[in-house]
């Protein structure tokens, strides 16, 4: 049993460049969040999403966009990096919003 | 809005020595609090949560946080650590009504032999 799992592990980009960044978990958790995390920043919200179909955005939304066709699958895109969005990527899901987020290894991301 | 304040960036301590990581919320309103616990290129794993009941909840590998009302806080303890327990430490808060976890800056906790 896989539980969740992020590709790829590692990505160097180039600015303007369009990346996607995969989520899969096997659990058939309803709510799945992508989070950046930086540096005295801790980890901050991008998009979640409630169920197929159903996203929203979070506090550092602009320039990504997600997806949700399959409850099990929750890809971020990044339309044109920017060095800024020089992060670590990580990918969760909860069967609940107020239970436990299980979180994926995360994704390296290099935009030089 | 929420937000979580953790105002130790960095915690060195000696193996077997006692610890408590400070957590506070800003938060009116009712609140469920976790911390997890992240291991170098790791992501991150639950380490113990309160949603209700008794204030003081127990979590894996010892560790244990008391839920604090008045003060709107949520503190993390251990005993007695070990090596392994050196990673990093993120408190999070999520209010009653709502859909997003607000996660605070972390803290890095070292164990020294």
């Amino acid at each position: 049993d896989a539980g969740i799992t992020q590709s790829p592990r590692y990505k160097i980009t180039e600015t303007g460049r369009q990346v996607t960044l995969m989520c899969h978990q096997t659990w058939s958790h309803s709510y799945m969040f992508w989070y950046r995390q930086d540096l005295g920043h801790g980890l901050r919200l991008i998009y979640y999403s409630a169920a197929a179909d159903i996203t929203d955005k979070g506090e550092v939304s602009d320039g990504y966009v997600v997806s949700r066709s399959k409850t099990e699958n929750f890809p971020l895109t990044l339309e044109s990096a920017t060095r800024s969005q020089t992060s670590v990527y990580f990918c969760a899901s909860s069967e609940w919003r107020r239970e436990t987020q299980y979180f994926g290894p995360g994704t390296r991301l290099l935009v030089l | 809005a929420q937000s979580v304040t953790q105002l130790d960036s960095q915690v060195p301590v000696f193996e077997e020595a006692p610890v408590e990581l400070r957590c506070n919320y800003s938060s009116s309103v009712s609140v469920y609090l976790f911390w997890y616990v992240q291991y170098p290129n790791q992501g991150l794993q639950l380490l113990l949560k309160y949603l209700s009941g008794s204030t003081l909840v127990k979590g894996i590998n010892g560790f244990e946080a008391e839920f604090n009302k008045s003060q709107t806080s949520f503190h993390l303890r251990k005993p007695s650590v070990h090596i392994s327990d050196t990673a990093e430490y993120f408190c999070a808060v999520i209010t009653g009504g709502g859909n997003k976890l607000t996660f605070g800056t972390g803290t890095q906790l070292k164990v020294e032999l």
